[in-house]
């Protein structure tokens, strides 16, 4: 079965300075994982991916983070926080269900204040 | 164009009301997805439509009843609920195919049951 931990719940960082959100997962097989952002009531956008591909991946708005199979951990970097990073993130691990469809399980969330 | 549109943005019902919540997609996927979202919790799944046929129904009341007119389309029709049913509801879309799992999110409805 997969699972996903998000080792904090609540990241506190100053604007400018480099941000690390953590993520580790379980899987019985390769998994697809997933960063989301949750803006205070709004839906959820994707930021970056990993289907096996390349370790390192990058997302939008400056985010990146890398596939450690060994650790089995996919940490969500950033070199310089922004007042507008402000928000929930969610690491998520893809599912299956048996069928062509992936289900997403996530993580609890880490929220993010970035601070003037 | 990865947008996936919700209406209404929000909503408030009485328990004894019937509403509707919509979501629509342009984006060719085949599978569609209904979550509902508590505050500071994840989304969790209620069900997945793939090629218009319900596959999952994730032990969801009655209470909630999904419908897929078309494959743009996806439909919760809302009849006799509770309090505790209040909640950010969240629609998504994805490709359904073996290694393209990831799901594009609309903005949600923000449903309020008195």
């Amino acid at each position: 079965a997969q699972s996903v931990t998000q080792l904090d719940s609540h990241v506190s960082v100053s604007e400018g300075t480099p941000v690390l959100l953590r993520c580790n997962y379980s899987s019985s097989y390769s998994p697809s994982l997933f960063w989301y952002v949750q803006h205070p009531n709004k839906g959820l956008q994707l930021l970056l991916k990993y289907t096996s591909a390349a370790t390192l991946v990058k997302g939008i708005n400056g985010f990146e983070a890398e596939f450690k199979k060994s650790e089995t951990s996919f940490h969500l970097t950033k070199p310089s926080a922004h007042m507008s990073d402000a928000a929930e993130y969610f690491c998520v691990v893809s599912g299956d269900y048996g069928g062509s469809q992936g289900n997403l399980i996530f993580g609890k969330g880490t929220k993010l204040s970035v601070k003037p | 164009d990865t947008e996936v549109t919700q209406t209404p943005k929000h909503l408030v019902m009485g328990m004894t009301n019937k509403k509707s919540l919509k979501c629509e997609q342009h984006m060719g996927h085949r599978a569609m997805y209904w979550y509902k979202q508590k505050a500071k919790k994840p989304p969790e799944l209620m069900f997945v439509y793939s090629y218009e046929k319900l596959s999952i129904n994730e032990s969801v009341p009655s209470r909630f009843s999904p419908e897929c007119p078309n494959s743009s389309l996806l439909n919760l029709h809302l009849h006799a609920l509770q309090p505790e049913d209040s909640a950010l509801y969240l629609c998504a879309s994805s490709q359904p195919s073996r290694g393209n799992y990831e799901q594009y999110f609309g903005p949600g409805t923000r449903l309020t049951v008195t």
